[in-house]
């Protein structure tokens, strides 16, 4: 059984660069992509991007200037850097195991099928 | 980006009550929609994947349908610990994936 265990700083200034990461427990790094998603508090969910074990990652495009995402796969953990961090990004953020098949040239089922706690990361001067 | 629009926003049901929740998205996905639940401080919780796959370990009693614009996500019998907010998702168009506003489900 996967776990997902979360961890960074929680009190940001605007301006700052977020940073967190996440170590999978339990299951295997390769052949899933891994992402992070965040929820600002009472509203709804946002990807922001996800790393494949080879270092290959994906952002939303509304976020890429300022998103960076890498892996460590001697710890079987992944991490988000994003700078200039706004109050406006006050959420939970929380990484996840995506799972993609059924590809074709153009798109592939995919699925969060695991998650971390989250990480409550407040910006605030 | 493509967008989900659940409906409704909130539902306030009984326990044993049938419920269903609409998802509606903005372009055809197919079948590239997931179906999560999240409990208050929780994390979400992948319930059905690919439109009408069930997850492992998730009851029976969810279950999906749908495909193109249109799915629905259907309880047939409420348990106390169903009560929750429900989130669908889109996969087809991959960056980035997309999730609904929610559906807020209360106890009546």
């Amino acid at each position: 059984q996967v776990q997902l265990q979360q961890w960074g700083a929680g009190l940001l200034k605007p301006s700052e660069t977020l940073s967190l990461t996440c170590a999978v427990y339990g299951g295997s790094f390769s052949g899933y992509y891994w992402s992070w998603i965040r929820q600002p508090p009472g509203k709804g969910l946002e990807w922001i991007g996800e790393v494949d074990h080879r270092g290959t990652a994906n952002y939303n495009p509304s976020l890429k200037s300022r998103v960076t995402m890498s892996v460590d796969t001697s710890k079987n953990q992944f991490s988000l850097k994003q700078s200039s961090v706004t109050a406006a990004e006050t959420a939970v953020y929380y990484c996840a195991r995506g799972y993609r098949t059924g590809c074709s040239s153009t798109t592939c089922y995919a699925w969060f099928d695991s998650w971390g706690q989250g990480t409550l990361v407040t910006v605030s001067a | 980006d493509i967008q989900m629009t659940q409906s409704p926003l909130s539902l306030s049901a009984s326990v044993g009550d049938r419920v269903t929740i609409t998802c509606r998205a903005s372009q055809s996905i197919r079948r590239n929609l997931n179906w999560y639940q999240q409990k208050p401080g929780k994390a979400p919780r992948l319930l059905i994947y690919a439109a009408s796959a069930l997850e492992g370990g998730v009851p029976s009693r969810f279950s999906g349908s749908g495909s193109g614009t249109d799915f629905t996500l259907t309880i047939s019998s409420l348990h106390p610990e169903d009560f929750a907010t429900y989130y669908c998702q889109q996969s087809y168009s991959n960056f980035p994936y997309t999730f609904g506003q929610g559906t807020k489900l209360e106890i009546k």
